[in-house]
């Protein structure tokens, strides 16, 4: 069965940092979704995707944050200059039509 | 702004008893409705979808209803095993400009002890 698969499953990355998390969507669907899972909290939307352009991005996403689909199979997520309460867990997902399929998520923690 | 609340926060049961989770939302605008079971430390696993059109939708122990304009889900889960042990979320699907944003609930964390 064909599945969302993000990479690397847990990253540590020092304050400051840039981070570029990876995702490979199920081929043939067409929006492309990030969330973020802050320890304890609700899971967050962070930005939709579609066509190659944004089509939607919440407060969280400000200029630290850029997602780009360079090859038309993987999909990123840049985080540049990272801060303490960036660690979270992020979540890719990919929607065909109407249901919603995760990845297993990357566990980011900036020390 | 759309938001979702889930109740109870945490809920024990025996193994072999039949319960029922609680999803409620302020904007019955909504696409879809979603289930999902999260295990700790690990990803989201798809449970059920409902579309705005339907009123209940099952897979297995699972059966999940929609009352869209009371802004209500419930996941009813029959026959409970320690394997169900999980948070269970329930999000709601944005249709229109937003198509396809999940805005999710907290969760209920359920655990079943044998």
């Amino acid at each position: 069965e064909p599945e969302v698969t993000q990479t690397p499953s847990h990253q540590v990355t020092q304050m400051g940092q840039e981070v570029i998390l990876r995702c490979v969507p199920i081929s043939n669907h067409l929006y492309f979704y990030w969330y973020r899972q802050i320890l304890g909290q609700k899971v967050e939307f962070l930005v939709s995707f579609y066509n190659n352009e944004i089509s939607e991005k919440s407060e969280i996403f400000d200029d630290q944050f850029s997602v780009e689909r360079p090859d038309g199979s993987n999909f990123t997520l840049k985080i540049r200059s990272t801060k303490l309460e960036d660690s979270a867990m992020y979540f890719c997902a990919s929607v065909p039509n109407t249901e919603a399929f995760f990845g297993q998520g990357t566990r980011l923690t900036v020390v | 702004k759309q938001e979702v609340t889930q109740i109870p926060a945490a809920l024990s049961v025996p193994e072999g008893e039949n319960l029922v989770l609680n999803c409620s939302f302020t904007d019955s605008a909504i696409y879809n409705l979603q289930w999902f079971r999260q295990d700790p430390g690990k990803g989201l696993t798809s449970l059920l979808l409902i579309q705005s059109s339907q009123r209940e939708q099952t897979s297995g122990r699972l059966n999940a209803s929609l009352d869209k304009s009371s802004g209500r889900s419930t996941l009813y889960i029959a026959a409970s095993q320690p394997g169900d042990s999980a948070t269970y979320l329930c999000a709601v699907v944005a249709g229109g400009t937003s198509y396809g944003k999940l805005t999710f609930g907290q969760g209920t964390i359920l655990t079943v002890h044998p």
